[in-house]
């Protein structure tokens, strides 16, 4: 167990809908990032966020978006969704201070079904 | 731009033999590389790391060897056994902060 906790484990939705994934991180981590990985994507970097604050962008697209709470879990929108957003989602935290990016802890990830 | 890619999409070793698995990457200026393991439905999990001043790093039955000049990476499992079979995924820190991914080895331990 990596102390991150996503939920929900399982979704299954509509082309066009909208959901949110819910991240939270370890206790103690202020650095949350979201990746999304598909079967011929691998792991792609979409954003990550420290102590509330943006604080890098990957491939992430205008229909998604994320933030991170004062409580530091962190949400990530994705509407208007496609067949192609199927994917599994994970949400990752990191203990390292200032937003480094260093060994992150994964959690179990989202898997989102879009019919 | 940067890329990392595994040689390899799978690898088969008999149970007990060592397994070597191989990334390239092409972002000179990374500065750090993870190994992560990944088993089936379940988010990936930290190996090893080594930090681009090193060449080699050990941790319990696995070793990292990062060779600089050829951007090349690789994982050594020593005496493989079947709780090994996962995908492994090669990662490098390079600008932005950023840690980019390769798209993953399957390893299949045959008893």
């Amino acid at each position: 167990d990596s102390g991150v906790t996503q939920t929900p484990k399982h979704l299954i939705t509509a082309t066009g809908q909208r959901v949110t994934l819910r991240c939270s991180p370890r206790s103690g981590d202020l650095s949350v990032y979201w990746y999304q990985q598909s079967l011929d994507q691998g792991l792609q970097f979409l954003i990550q966020y420290y102590n509330g604050e943006e604080r890098a962008k990957g491939n992430i697209l205008e229909r998604f978006s994320a933030q991170q709470f004062p409580d530091l879990h962190s949400e990530l929108n994705l509407s208007s969704l496609e067949l192609g957003d199927s994917a599994l989602y994970f949400c990752a935290s990191s203990v390292l201070t200032g937003g480094a990016t260093g060994e992150l802890f994964f959690g179990e990830g989202s898997r989102l079904t879009v019919l | 731009g940067e890329s990392v890619g595994l040689h390899l999409p799978t690898l088969s070793v008999q149970e007990g033999d060592n397994s070597i698995i191989n990334c390239a990457y092409s972002n000179s200026a990374s500065d750090y590389f993870i190994w992560y393991k990944q088993e089936s439905g379940k988010g990936p999990q930290f190996i090893i790391d080594i930090r681009s001043n090193m060449d080699k790093r050990q941790g319990q039955r696995v070793t990292v060897l990062l060779n600089k000049t050829v951007k090349h990476l690789s994982l050594q499992i020593a005496a493989t056994q079947p709780g090994d079979s996962a995908v492994y995924f090669c990662a490098e820190r390079g600008g932005g902060n950023k840690l980019t991914f390769g798209t993953g080895t399957q390893l299949k331990v045959e008893l």
